[in-house]
């Protein structure tokens, strides 16, 4: 059975860079793309990015300026930095895999539980 | 605000069955059969329901079921059971630019 576990600061202050890293178990982070998503107060979700085991990666476009993601495969595990934070980048963000081979669409089969991190000085 | 509309809340008693649409355009919904549906419970980790709009992955009971009709898809849960009592999220593959979007979530309460 995959696991996800997201990890990293809690709390992170106006404009410094959030960092989180996702450890997967139960599974290897080859072949499958892997994936951020955040959830604010209100309640939605919201695509990051997403990096395949080589490195490749695709952002959401409304914030690909201020986030990288990045993969260690010899840890089982894949990060992201997200830089000049605001209180508005303030959620939880979860980790999540891409499960389909077959065609590059998303489908999202395991989730981490989530973190909360607050943007706050 | 979210890509995809959805209730915000519904609720159904045990036994009944409840319907969750989820509202997007002919650019996500409309235009591609690539719809999930997730069950999220309050601090744990979201769980896969339906994919490619009607399909179940292994596990999950046949009481939830998925369908579109033009720019909404829908989740029905039938033969609703305490356990259900979760937030339910809708995803559609929006293109290779956008990727993906998500719905705003809906409370789905068990009375």
């Amino acid at each position: 059975q995959v696991q996800l576990q997201e990890s990293g600061p809690g709390l992170v202050k106006p404009s410094e860079t959030l960092p989180l890293t996702c450890t997967v178990s139960g599974g290897s982070i080859s072949p499958y793309y892997w994936t951020w998503i955040r959830q604010s107060a209100g309640g939605g979700l919201e695509w990051i990015g997403r990096i395949y085991a080589s490195g490749n990666t695709n952002y959401n476009p409304s914030l690909k300026s201020r986030v990288t993601m990045s993969v260690d495969s010899s840890k089982n595990q894949f990060s992201l930095r997200l830089t000049s934070v605001t209180a508005a980048d303030t959620a939880v963000y979860f980790c999540a895999r891409i499960g389909r081979l077959d065609y590059d669409v998303p489908l999202f089969d395991y989730w981490g539980q989530g973190t909360l991190v607050t943007v706050s000085s | 605000q979210s890509a995809l509309t959805q209730p915000r809340s519904v609720s159904g008693s045990p036994g009944q069955s409840v319907t969750i649409s989820c509202t997007g355009t002919s650019g996500d919904v409309g235009s591609y059969n690539y719809v999930s549906w997730y069950q999220h419970r309050p601090g744990k980790a979201p769980k896969l329901m339906i994919y490619d709009v009607i399909k179940r992955p292994s596990g999950v009971p046949d009481r939830f079921s998925g369908s579109k009709s033009g720019n909404t898809a829908s989740l029905t849960i039938s033969g609703l059971q305490a356990e259900d009592e979760a937030d339910y999220y809708c995803c559609s593959y929006a293109g290779t630019y956008t990727f993906v979007v998500f719905g705003g979530g809906t409370k789905l309460t068990v009375l």
